[in-house]
């Protein structure tokens, strides 16, 4: 398989739940990323990881816990959310940070 | 404070004629500008990109002008393909900078 893929495509939770998002690149790439897509909205940069160290954490609640076990994978593990955390959670990886980044399919997330 | 605005939100042209979608931008410190294609249950897809030093690129039919005293940047599509249908999101990021703040999108639609 090439590129960046995600899984699940689609999830549905309850706020007590506890789910992660995987992602994996198959470029290799250095730089792995999260953003948050919300109707309407532009989206939103959530985690940076280059060489597997957090280099941005863009204000994100704790309820959301990333990841990167490696430079192919990175996880978002989530628990307790919010009805308003429902979007569309897309995983992106660049040869290294600042250059050209490719999305996955995302992961669409609806919290009950 | 949005600092990519994409003003129009839809768009709709008639095949082979030119397709025009534009992006202004607020950050002086902004220094390469992007577009990415979005089918819907896809990632966005990296389309074509400029920096700052330049003021045209051309990939095929596929053009970005960028004005930097006006802030402004366009993406010109000719001719324009049934295929291209899809939202388009214009991105940017300052120097040495990882962070890619995007706009809201705006969705084309060619119309056989």
């Amino acid at each position: 398989e090439t590129g960046v893929t995600q899984t699940p495509r689609h999830l549905v939770m309850g706020m007590t739940n506890k789910k992660s998002l995987k992602c994996e690149q198959h470029l290799g790439h250095n730089a792995m990323y999260w953003y948050k897509q919300s109707a309407k909205k532009p989206l939103e940069l959530m985690f940076v990881y280059s060489l597997e160290e957090r280099v941005e954490n863009n204000s994100v609640p704790s309820r959301f816990s990333p990841e990167c076990p490696n430079s192919s994978h990175l996880f978002l593990h989530l628990h307790t959310l919010q009805p308003e955390d429902s979007a569309l959670y897309l995983c992106a990886s660049s040869p290294e940070v600042t250059e050209t980044q490719y999305f996955g399919p995302g992961t669409r997330l609806l919290v009950l | 404070d949005q600092q990519v605005k994409q003003n129009s939100p839809s768009l709709s042209v008639q095949e082979g004629r030119i397709s025009i979608l534009n992006c202004d931008y607020t950050n002086s410190m902004f220094d390469y500008f992007l577009w990415y294609k979005k089918y819907p249950a896809e990632g966005p897809t990296f389309l074509i990109s400029i920096s700052s030093i330049k003021d045209k690129n051309e990939d095929g039919r596929f053009t970005v002008f960028l004005n930097k005293s006006a802030k402004h940047l366009s993406l010109h599509i000719v001719p324009s393909q049934p295929g291209d249908s899809a939202v388009y999101f214009c991105a940017a990021s300052g120097v040495g900078n990882e962070k890619l703040t995007f706009g809201t999108g705006t969705r084309l639609t060619i119309i056989p």
